[in-house]
Formats: C-alpha cells, sequence, structure tokens
C-alpha cells in the first residue's frame, strides 16, 4: 500500500513562492500519478494539478495555470509543487493525493500573510 | 469543468440510522467518482471507488450506487465512529471536481 508523507508547514509572504514536498512509499513510484489539491480553511476542495510520473507529464487546471508547477523525482520517489505568486487567498492546506485520488498525504499547511 | 452538486449539505442523525447522501454531475462520468470521509483535522479517506466498488479495510454498511450523473452514498447503520463530513470527487475528465461536502452530525 502506497504511504505519501508531506513536508512542514510553511509561512511565506505574499509575492513569494512555496514549494511542498510528497514523498512516497510502499509501490512503484514511476507507476504512479500524484495530484495536488487544496483546501482554504472551511471551504471545499480545489484540485490544482496532476503529473504522471513516468511520462513526467503534468497537467494543471486552469485556475492555478502559469502559478503552479508540479514535478516528480523518480529517483527519490518525491512528487513537488510549486505554486508562486502567493497571496493571501492562497492559505490552505495542500495535499498530495495517488492515482485516482485513493491515497493522500497529511496535508501541509500554508499561510500566506505579510 | 464537470461540476459536483451534493445534497443535503448537511443532516443530523442518530447511532443505527440510515444515512444516504446525494452526488449529481453536471454530464456523464460513467462510474468515475468516489466517496470520501473526512474528519476535523484529518486528511480525506476514500471509502468507495468507482462509484460501488468498497475500499479495502472500509466497513461493509459504507455502500455506492449509481452511474453516469447520479450517485449515492449509503450508511446502512451509523456508528459513533462515522459523525464526520462525506464528499464526491469526480475523476472522469480535468480538472478532477468535488462535491461541497455533506456534514454528518449528531441528532
Amino acid at each position: 500500500q502506497v504511504q505519501l508523507v508531506q513536508s512542514g508547514a510553511e509561512v511565506k509572504k505574499p509575492g513569494s513562492s512555496v514549494k511542498v514536498s510528497c514523498k512516497a512509499s510502499g509501490g512503484t513510484f514511476s507507476s504512479y500519478a500524484i495530484s495536488w489539491v487544496r483546501q482554504a480553511p472551511g471551504q471545499g476542495f480545489e484540485w490544482m494539478g496532476r503529473i504522471i510520473v513516468n511520462l513526467g507529464l503534468a497537467s494543471y487546471a486552469q485556475k492555478f495555470q502559469g502559478r503552479v508547477t508540479i514535478n516528480a523525482d523518480k529517483s527519490t520517489t518525491t512528487a513537488y509543487m510549486e505554486l508562486s505568486s502567493l497571496r493571501s487567498e492562497d492559505t490552505a492546506i495542500y495535499y498530495c493525493a495517488s492515482g485516482h485520488m485513493d491515497v493522500w498525504g497529511e496535508g501541509t499547511t500554508v499561510s500566506v500573510s505579510s | 469543468d464537470i461540476q459536483m452538486t451534493q445534497s443535503p449539505s448537511s443532516l443530523s442523525a442518530s447511532v443505527g440510522d440510515r444515512v444516504t447522501i446525494t452526488c449529481r454531475a453536471s454530464q456523464d462520468i460513467r462510474n468515475d467518482l468516489g466517496w470520501y470521509q473526512q474528519k476535523p483535522g484529518k486528511a480525506p479517506k476514500r471509502l468507495i471507488y468507482g462509484a460501488a466498488s468498497l475500499q479495502s479495510g472500509v466497513p461493509s454498511r459504507f455502500s455506492g450506487s449509481g452511474s453516469g450523473t447520479e450517485f449515492t452514498l449509503t450508511i446502512s447503520s451509523l456508528q459513533p465512529e462515522d459523525f464526520a463530513t462525506y464528499f464526491c470527487l469526480q475523476f472522469n475528465n480535468y480538472p478532477f471536481t468535488f462535491g461541497p461536502g455533506t456534514k454528518v452530525d449528531v441528532k
């Protein structure tokens, strides 16, 4: 059973970038797809994008196009999500999830405040 | 984008009650739907995949049905540990989209 462990909480200034990692274990990383979603305080979930690791092919939600980059390092079985030009509305818990969202990481809290 | 609606947005129930939650998609998503449970401060846990298949380790009181545009999650006999928020997710097409959630609390 795959397990996903995410990096720790981040506090960022508006206009800066954040990079969140998601380390996978217990499966064949190169056969995975990894999605990133976020949940703002008291809100529902937003899907941000997904990478098919074997192909290195990432797809992004239009809302985040140009501001988000998702990639994966097969040598360390780790996926990354970088979000740039941060604003206060990006304050949320960011989750990675494998495949068709079957297994989720524990979440990473990103707070954006001046 | 495929819009997912969910009803009810909240419900109050007692232990032993049968609970039914409905999710509707704005277009045909075949059976590309999952149901999830989320408790406060925790990551979501998948209960059902492929609209009707029970995730390994999930109690059999949970069941899913439906295809196309209308889907249902049923809890046959609510247990104390089932008070939580439930939501659906479609993965038929990018962007994946979520139902807004149903909060199940104590009556």
